[in-house]
């Protein structure tokens, strides 16, 4: 039973280009959850997504960040226009449940994003 | 601003000491303090949780102390194993909502 799968675990972009990061929940999950952590520290809740719907979307920037979660396929993360500030690392988090309870075990091992 | 505040930023201990981290929140509708381990290039995992109708939860070597009326959790490692280097993280969330808010992070380093 494999756990919440993420790629591409590192991905390396220039300034101006897009970045596309997805996100494979556990089997069974239909919930996701992506958290951005920067350089020394904790991760910041970036947006919350359920099949086909953006439920709460209150941490992600206004500007050049999308998230999206279609019926069939992973959840994607893209950011467009990359900028230096954009390096981190993205975590994303999966549950089978309606979020009474937030994801308290099942994050995937990130995507570290450098942008140059 | 942080809504959870973590120290210290490092520890250090020899093995079989007892590394002790604090955590501090403000908002009293806080009602979840689960705590994350993360080893370098992984993602984080559920250490132990609490929920404040209780001051204490112990699983194995780990144990949560919790002061409601401080708002204050910590974490304490028993018999602290080189193994248990990591780096630690508390998180707090409301029942209902959608998102987890971290602490900032502690750098545990057990020392054989």
């Amino acid at each position: 039973n494999a756990g919440v799968m993420q790629n591409p675990r590192h991905l390396v972009r220039r300034r101006g280009q897009e970045a596309r990061l997805r996100c494979s929940p556990m089997k069974g999950h239909s919930h996701v959850y992506w958290y951005r952590q920067l350089p020394e520290e904790g991760l910041k809740f970036m947006v919350y997504l359920q099949k086909e719907n953006i439920i709460d979307e209150s941490g992600m920037p206004k500007e050049r960040f999308s998230a999206e979660f279609p019926k069939e396929g992973p959840s994607i993360l893209r950011i467009q226009q990359v900028v230096r500030g954009d390096s981190a690392a993205y975590f994303c988090a999966s549950s089978p449940w309606r979020p009474g309870i937030p994801p308290s075990g099942f994050f995937g091992p990130g995507t570290r994003l450098t942008v140059t | 601003q942080q809504q959870v505040k973590q120290s210290p930023q490092s520890l250090i201990v020899q093995k079989g000491g007892i590394p002790i981290i604090n955590c501090a929140y403000e908002n009293t509708a806080f009602d979840y303090f689960p705590w994350y381990q993360q080893f370098p290039g992984k993602g984080p995992a559920l250490l132990i949780a609490i929920r404040p109708d209780v001051s204490e939860k112990k699983e194995g070597r780990f144990t949560i102390s919790f002061n409601k009326s401080a708002k204050q959790f910590s974490l304490h490692i028993m018999d602290s194993q080189p193994g248990d280097s990591a780096t630690y993280f508390c998180a707090a969330s409301i029942t209902g909502a959608n998102n987890l808010f971290f602490g900032t992070g502690t750098r545990l380093t057990v020392i054989p």
